[in-house]
């Protein structure tokens, strides 16, 4: 069974870049069995998809995020990461990162989630 | 970028009832090669991440309960609960996984009457 954790700060100042990490345990990320996802959730309100990284690097971002946002993995670590610069209040959410069966599958396994509140 | 509709907004079912939830898509998530629909149903209760509970539009996950159905192809798709418990007081969201970007549904909020 396949576990995430994401970890990272949960306050970020505006202009600054939010960074955070998600851990993968009970699977390898260089199995090439799935795409490593970041998908957050704006408090009160739906789920928007922000984008995934393969084990091998590649990547596919939101096209309204494509801007500023920076994915990696590090497959020794069995970790992958994800940087959106220039927040604003706008970026409020709870994060999360899952998994997506590759070559085409759904979100199958999250993580809990970790609220990142952009603020002064 | 496909939109997915979800309807309605919110829906409030009376124990052991039945509970539909709709999702439309504005183009065919259903792929010609494979005769596969790319459509996803998530449940989300409060304070929890998603939970995947259909893909492919009508396969279960394992492990959640038979009352939960999907049925649907194309641009169509419908979440059924048969016999409502109070655990399935949730959000419900569809997803389409056919193309980039992933996009989801505005989700249903699923109450006891």
């Amino acid at each position: 069974q396949v576990q995430l954790q994401e970890s990272g700060p949960g306050l970020v100042k505006p202009s600054q870049t939010l960074s955070l990490t998600c851990a993968v345990s009970g699977g390898s990320i260089s199995s090439g069995d799935y795409f490593c996802s970041w998908i957050r959730q704006p408090p009160g309100k739906g789920l928007e998809w922000i984008g995934y990284i393969y084990y091998s690097g590649s990547t596919y971002y939101s096209p309204s995020l494509k801007r500023r946002v920076t994915m990696s993995v590090d497959t020794s670590k069995n970790q992958f990461s994800l940087n959106l610069t220039s927040v604003t209040a706008a970026d409020t959410a709870v994060y999360y990162c899952a998994t997506e069966g590759a070559p085409d599958g759904a979100l199958d396994y999250w993580g809990q989630g970790t609220l990142v509140t952009v603020s002064s | 970028d496909i939109v997915m509709t979800q309807s309605p907004d919110s829906l409030a079912v009376s124990l052991g009832e039945r509970a539909t939830v709709n999702c439309k898509s504005s183009q065919s998530v259903s792929h010609r090669s494979d005769n596969k629909n790319y459509l996803a149903w998530y449940q989300q209760k409060p304070g929890q991440a998603p939970k995947l509970l259909i893909h492919w539009a009508s396969t279960r996950e394992s492990g959640v309960p038979d009352r939960f159905s999907g049925s649907g192809s194309g641009t169509d798709f419908t979440l059924t609960i048969s016999g409502l418990q109070a655990e399935d007081v949730a959000v419900y969201y569809c997803q389409q996984y056919y193309a980039t970007p992933r996009t989801f549904g505005q989700g249903t909020n699923l109450e006891i009457k």
